[in-house]
């Protein structure tokens, strides 16, 4: 069964810095295309960023947003997806959930199995 | 960026009745499109990807129709527990990017 599971999630100043974490399992990390997603409180979702798989040599893609602030990252033998948010901002507030994408039939990676989400408020 | 219209934001609607949510994309999208169901508190759940193509385990009463930027989704006799927000969203390029959500409330 396919689980991932985020924690790290929890209340940080503006500026400052926080680490998410999402340990899976049920299948092998480092074939897979990871993302993060985010939702702010009563709004809808968006996107933050992926990390390819090991046979894409873990490239990465960053919403403009989160850009140049966030960093996504994965230790595959920990089966551990990480999201590194420096210089948080207020609007970073939101639950962020962890996500596998599944390749399609003509190679474009959808969302398929997301983590249950967690609560990174950005507040003074 | 391409951005993702759905419509309507809302609607009301009776158990038994049946409901097409639309999504239109500013560019075309070669049908990399998903439909989600987000419940209260809950991570969202795929129900449709590549525009048309029902996610395993999801009850045919949901379908996914479009090409180009048009897209739908349909859920025909509506239960109880279909109540919830729906977002499609797009994978055809980054960023990769969300329809603003359409909930779906009792009348």
């Amino acid at each position: 069964e396919v689980q991932l599971v985020e924690s790290g999630g929890g209340l940080v100043q503006p500026g400052g810095s926080l680490r998410l974490s999402c340990v899976v399992s049920g299948f092998t990390l480092s074939d897979y295309y990871m993302d993060w997603v985010r939702q702010a409180p009563g709004k809808g979702l968006e996107w933050v960023g992926r990390t390819r798989n090991k046979a894409r040599s873990y490239t990465t893609e960053y919403d403009a947003s989160v850009k140049g602030r966030f960093i996504i990252s994965r230790d595959d033998s920990k089966n551990t997806l990480y999201l590194q948010m420096n210089s948080l901002k207020t609007e970073d507030t939101a639950v962020y959930f962890c996500v596998r994408a599944e390749r399609g039939v003509r190679n474009n990676y959808y969302f398929e199995y997301w983590g249950q989400g967690t609560l990174v408020t950005v507040s003074s | 960026d391409i951005q993702m219209t759905q419509s309507p934001s809302s609607l009301s609607a009776s158990v038994g009745d049946r409901v097409t949510i639309t999504c239109r994309a500013s560019q075309a999208i070669n049908n990399y499109l998903v439909w989600f169901q987000q419940k209260p508190g809950k991570a969202p759940k795929s129900l449709i990807y590549d525009a048309s193509s029902l996610q395993s385990g999801v009850p045919s009463k949901f379908s996914g129709s479009g090409s180009g930027t048009e897209f739908s989704l349909t859920i025909t006799s509506l239960q109880p527990e279909d109540f919830a927000t729906y977002y499609c969203h797009q994978y055809h390029s980054y960023p990769l990017t969300f329809g603003g959500g359409t909930k779906v409330e009792i009348k």
